[in-house]
């Protein structure tokens, strides 16, 4: 059954240096989006990308945030300056864009930044 | 703003109980409702889709039940089992561009053998 990979699985990282997630939506999805939870919180929306471009983000997603889908399978979040408090699991999803619009997610990338 | 409230927080039941996950939203201009399941430390898992035309969706053991108009789900188990352990979170989908997911913060569910 197809499904949304995500590497690394876990990632330690020092305060102020860049970190990129990687993912591997499902091959025929239209939608992307990253989401993250920090420890004993909600799931949060942070952005959606379609069309080659990101159609909605959240207010947590600012300068230091992007995302990229370089060669048409990876989809990708790039934090250029970690902070201690973007330490959470953070969550890739696709949606394949038709009627339904279900949303299949990733198991995650622990992001610990120290 | 879109505001979803999951009750209860934590649950813990016997073996083979039938029991209620409840979901509320307060905005029912939503196109779609999902229900996942979270194991520790992982990922989430779909369970159960209810677009917003529909009243409710089946899944084996699983039912979900939606009601737009009061802005509440429920996630019915039957027969529940220890491997059914695992924090159940709602989550609805605004009528947007973008369909992006709004989380509640999830039921905690034990299922003692």
């Amino acid at each position: 059954e197809p499904e949304v990979t995500q590497t690394p699985s876990h990632q330690v990282t020092q305060m102020g240096q860049e970190v990129i997630l990687r993912c591997v939506p499902i091959s025929n999805h239209l939608y992307f989006y990253w989401y993250r939870q920090i420890l004993g919180q909600k799931v949060e929306f942070l952005v959606s990308f379609y069309n080659n471009e990101i159609s909605e983000k959240s207010e947590i997603f600012d300068d230091q945030f992007s995302v990229e889908r370089p060669d048409g399978s990876n989809f990708t979040l790039k934090i250029r300056s970690t902070k201690l408090e973007d330490s959470a699991m953070y969550f890739c999803a696709s949606s394949e864009g038709t009627d339904h619009y279900e949303a299949f997610f990733g198991q995650g990338t622990r992001l610990t930044v120290v | 703003k879109q505001e979803v409230t999951q009750i209860p927080a934590a649950l813990s039941v016997p073996e083979g109980e039938n029991l209620v996950l409840n979901c509320s939203f307060t905005d029912s201009a939503i196109y779609n409702l999902q229900w996942f399941r979270q194991d520790p430390g992982k990922g989430l898992t779909s369970l159960l889709l209810i677009q917003s035309s529909q009243r409710e969706q089946t899944s084996g053991r699983l039912n979900a039940s939606l009601d737009k108009s009061s802005g509440r789900s429920t996630l019915y188990i039957a027969a529940s089992q220890p491997g059914d352990s695992a924090t159940y979170l709602c989550a609805v989908a605004r009528m947007d561009s973008s369909y992006k997911l709004i989380f509640g913060s999830g039921t905690r569910l034990l299922v003692r053998p």
